[in-house]
């Protein structure tokens, strides 16, 4: 069974530039999480979703940042405008009620702004 | 607001032996789940263990173990017959019990593996 998917897995872009990161949970998971991962802040918890509603979005640093579910197997997180310090790596998780919520960690994007 | 607390920035071990990593955390709750996550260079982020709090026998997954202290609300992992594949950074992580998901995550701790 493929494990949670992300792409890209680098991101370079300027400062300004629109960036969209991609998640595909786990097939038949009904959780979807967000996390950052800076060396500031360690890892946050940016935007949860259940059964595709997001149910706290409260980790999003600000208005630049959004995130979408549109359906069971497919989020976006977007950054506009992108700005330097969004620079780090972002985490898709999903997880299940029937294995106990155990999230599972896509491999990350590394986001890089300049 | 729940916290987790990972004091030990850096450890170290030689090659099979044992080393321990400690994590404490605060909350009020009463019931939840506790978490060691390993991220190797690779930066996947990797369960290692997990320990339910209304158990009281301390969770084991071959060479890792947990000693669970809930009163003093503590949860460390020992590591036995270290390898050098264990070399990582280690998460320690909190979630209440209730479906609701989010993890709270300690600082890390490197962890270095020394032939």
């Amino acid at each position: 069974d493929a494990g949670v998917i992300q792409s890209p897995r680098h991101e370079v872009t300027e400062m300004g530039q629109e960036v969209t990161l991609r998640c595909k949970p786990i097939s038949g998971h009904n959780s979807l999480f967000w996390y950052r991962q800076t060396m500031m802040r360690g890892l946050e918890l940016l935007i949860y979703f259940n059964n595709n509603v997001p149910i706290d979005d409260s980790g999003m640093p600000e208005d630049r940042f959004s995130a979408k579910m549109p359906n069971a197997s497919f989020s976006t997180l977007k950054i506009q405008p992108s700005e330097p310090r969004d620079s780090a790596v972002y985490f898709c998780a999903s997880s299940s009620r029937t294995i106990s919520y155990e999230q599972y960690f896509g491999p990350g994007t590394r986001l890089t702004v300049t | 607001a729940q916290t987790v607390t990972q004091s030990q920035p850096e450890m170290s071990v030689q090659e099979a032996e044992t080393v321990t990593l400690s994590c404490t955390y605060d909350t009020s709750e009463s019931d939840y789940y506790l978490f060691w996550y390993k991220q190797p260079p690779s930066r996947q982020m990797i369960l290692v263990i997990r320990q339910e709090a209304y158990k009281q026998q301390n969770a084991t997954e071959n060479r890792f173990s947990v000693n669970f202290q809930k009163a003093a609300k503590s949860f460390s992992l020992k590591i036995s017959d270290s390898q050098l594949g264990d070399a990582a950074m280690y998460f320690c992580a909190y979630r209440r019990s209730t479906s609701y998901g989010k993890l709270t995550f300690g600082q890390g701790t490197i962890l270095t593996v020394h032939p």
